[in-house]
């Protein structure tokens, strides 16, 4: 069965720096567009970015564009995403998601990790 | 960008009770709306896509419709499972928008 799990979550200090990675199996993950999206505490879900199979189509949201910077590896079924420049703002669960591309609808979410900016 | 709100924020209902949920986008997405239910510590979930396709192995009482600008998401009769958050997504380009959410609670 899809399989996507993250990690590399935690506390870091406002102007910090973190990468996230997501672990994916059950699939051909080569095949597949790929998202991150976040979740503030209490609060709706925000997407973030998205990578296409070959990693030549890139999209970020503006909330995030220059601070963050989303990345594969199909060799190694994983997708990361490194962020930069860490606010209290982005205190969040990030999830990461397969997207079907014709669609550009999420149809498999991994169970989140918490990223916790403070000082 | 396109915006996408849902409406109510938040609603109580009855196990049985017909729910329904609106969604609206401040341009036209075609049919490029799509549907999730979250529940609590969890992550979310698709139910329908591309407005009213239902997601393999959702239950026939939820549906969707609507097209353009205005959608929503009916739960034909609410069960105890069903207690949760619903998100609108609109896929008709990027930025890929979520709505703000619509928690169903029990009455």
């Amino acid at each position: 069965q899809v399989q996507l799990v993250e990690s590399g979550g935690g506390l870091v200090k406002p102007g910090g720096s973190l990468r996230l990675s997501c672990a994916t199996s059950g699939f051909a993950f080569s095949d597949y567009y790929m998202s991150w999206i976040r979740q503030a505490p209490g609060k709706g879900l925000e997407w973030l970015s998205y990578i296409n199979d070959s990693s030549d189509t890139i999209y970020y949201a503006d909330s995030v564009k220059g601070r963050v910077t989303i990345s594969r590896d199909n060799a190694k079924n994983s997708l990361f995403l490194q962020m930069n420049s860490l606010r209290a703002e982005d205190t969040a669960v990030y999830y990461c998601a397969r997207l079907k591309f014709r669609e550009l609808l999420f149809d498999n979410w991994g169970q989140g990790t918490l990223v916790t900016v403070s000082s | 960008d396109i915006q996408m709100t849902q409406s109510p924020s938040s609603l109580s209902a009855s196990v049985g009770d017909r729910v329904t949920i609106t969604c609206r986008a401040t341009q036209s997405i075609s049919s490029y709306l799509n549907w999730y239910q979250q529940k609590p510590g969890k992550a979310p979930k698709l139910l329908i896509y591309v407005a009213s396709g239902l997601q393999s192995g959702v239950p026939s009482r939820f549906s969707g419709s609507g097209s353009g600008t205005d959608f929503t998401l009916t739960i034909s009769s609410l069960q105890p499972e069903d207690f949760a958050t619903y998100y609108c997504q609109q896929s008709y380009s990027p930025p890929l928008t979520f709505g703000g959410g619509t928690q169903v609670e029990i009455k």
